[in-house]
């Protein structure tokens, strides 16, 4: 079983849709990363976070350390938003730099 | 400012030759991150280094992977003897100095695409 488990593996939504990605993880963390990659490639950090709940435009990332599940949520989806989303954690007592990523989520986004 | 940039952007080599890999980090940052994103397998962490201290090189798949940093900026990966597992995108990410009490955001080059023939 991975460390990092994300679903859906594939998620396609209409334009204004909500969209929620899950992420579980099996191991003691220091920090949760979101990342975004888009077709051409390049990654794009969304969030970090070790507690709580961030906010950055239409993107809410949430994390549930007792349940070791993290949450990306994006509202008024567009299609601009389909990309690769990649869920990352920093190992408790590791190195900030060895991340461990999850598999990621295809987002498709309709017009 | 300029991000993150690695060069070359693509390089096909032969099985059996030695590659070698470049990234130059934003400037300021004291923390640098190779990662590696194969076909169908997803990214890996190989190498992380922060400032002077010893680089966490727990990731690097063989002894056939290495790399350095050099004047804490530039740093160069290399691979020997290239195999066609090799073949993969490589990453590099770096960072503002790790504080205390947390993780820096990382900002990600563009990669490069190498593929072994």
């Amino acid at each position: 079983k991975n460390e990092v488990e994300q679903s859906p593996q594939n998620l396609t939504a209409q334009e204004g849709e909500f969209i929620t990605i899950n992420c579980s993880y099996s191991v003691g963390i220091s920090a949760l990363h979101w990342l975004q990659q888009h077709p051409g490639g390049g990654i794009v950090s969304l969030f970090m976070l070790s507690s709580g709940k961030k906010k950055h435009g239409r993107l809410i990332a949430t994390i549930n350390i007792q349940e070791k599940h993290s949450s990306l949520h994006i509202t008024a989806s567009h299609p601009r938003d389909s990309a690769v989303y990649i869920c990352a954690v920093s190992r408790f007592g590791g190195s900030q730099g060895n991340l461990i990523f999850g598999k990621g989520t295809k987002l498709s986004v309709k017009p | 400012g300029a991000g993150v940039s690695q060069s070359p952007s693509n390089k096909v080599t032969e099985k059996g030759k030695d590659v070698e890999l470049r990234c130059d980090p934003i400037s300021g940052h004291t923390a640098l991150y190779w990662y590696r994103q194969s076909l169908g397998q997803g990214l890996e962490f190989l190498i992380y280094f922060q400032g002077n201290s010893a680089p966490d090189k727990s990731g690097l798949p063989s002894d056939r992977f290495s790399a350095e940093r050099t004047g804490g900026s530039v740093s160069t990966l290399t691979i020997q003897r290239t195999q066609q597992e090799d073949s993969a995108v490589y990453l590099c990410a770096s960072s503002l100095a790790s504080r205390a009490s947390g993780y820096n955001e990382q900002f990600f080059g563009p990669g490069t695409r190498l593929t072994v023939l």
